[in-house]
């Protein structure tokens, strides 16, 4: 079945510092790939998204690369914020399928 | 505010009872999605709608579970007999069938806590 992966958290920085958030898949054939952001007391946001192998997403200074070969999706952020501190959820939908199977989530707090 | 809403926010209720739960998509949505998401988790699928039909039913929907959706437009979960594992957020969500990837517009959820 259809599974993801990602590095458990919290993951705490200071502000400026460079951000991976590291997340792996298991899907049947070449899935779609998405990163969700969830900030305190708010909904599911989708933040990027990369539809086929080497694609890259990006959206508000983030970054994700999907990479076929080692089926992955690594988040990234050159400089984060305070305002960055939430919960990100990887997330797959397999082709042909819209349903989203999502990872635990890692939740990153950044310090001023 | 034209996102998905979702009513109400919080729900209390003791075991046994039966709760509702409405959802409204953004407006030129056809698909509509319902997931829960228990604490330190990410959300799991139960349930999706393309228009008023539903196309697909997760095996963690149990048969005290239901949805609807009959005009097509706004969505309603039901759970009858509620259990104290019930207790999650439900969140809805919705897409176009026509977009290339599906991406999904999630509303604010509603949490629901069983006594």
């Amino acid at each position: 079945g259809n599974s993801v992966t990602q590095m458990e958290g919290p993951v705490t920085l200071s502000e400026e510092a460079f951000l991976t958030i590291n997340c792996t898949y298991t899907a049947t054939g070449y899935p779609s790939l998405f990163w969700y952001v969830q900030y305190p007391g708010e909904g599911l946001q989708l933040l990027l998204k990369a539809t086929k192998a080497d694609d890259k997403g990006s959206n508000k200074g983030f970054e994700a690369t999907y990479r076929k070969e080692t089926t992955s999706f690594h988040l990234e952020k050159g400089s984060v914020q305070v305002s960055d501190s939430a919960v990100y959820f990887c997330a797959l939908s397999a082709r042909g399928y819209s349903t989203l199977t999502f990872g635990k989530g890692t939740m990153l707090l950044v310090s001023p | 505010d034209t996102g998905v809403s979702q009513d109400p926010r919080h729900k209390i209720t003791k075991r046994g009872q039966n709760v509702t739960f409405r959802c409204d998509p953004i407006s030129e949505h056809n698909r509509l999605y319902w997931y829960r998401q228990t604490l330190g988790q990410g959300p799991e699928f139960l349930t999706y709608f393309q228009n008023e039909a539903q196309l697909e039913k997760s095996r963690l929907l149990s048969d005290r579970f239901s949805a609807e959706r009959p005009k097509g437009s706004f969505s309603t979960l039901e759970i009858q007999r509620t259990e104290q594992g019930d207790s999650a957020m439900y969140l809805c969500a919705s897409s176009l069938a026509s977009s290339e990837a599906y991406e999904q517009y999630f509303g604010p959820g509603t949490r629901l806590t069983v006594t």
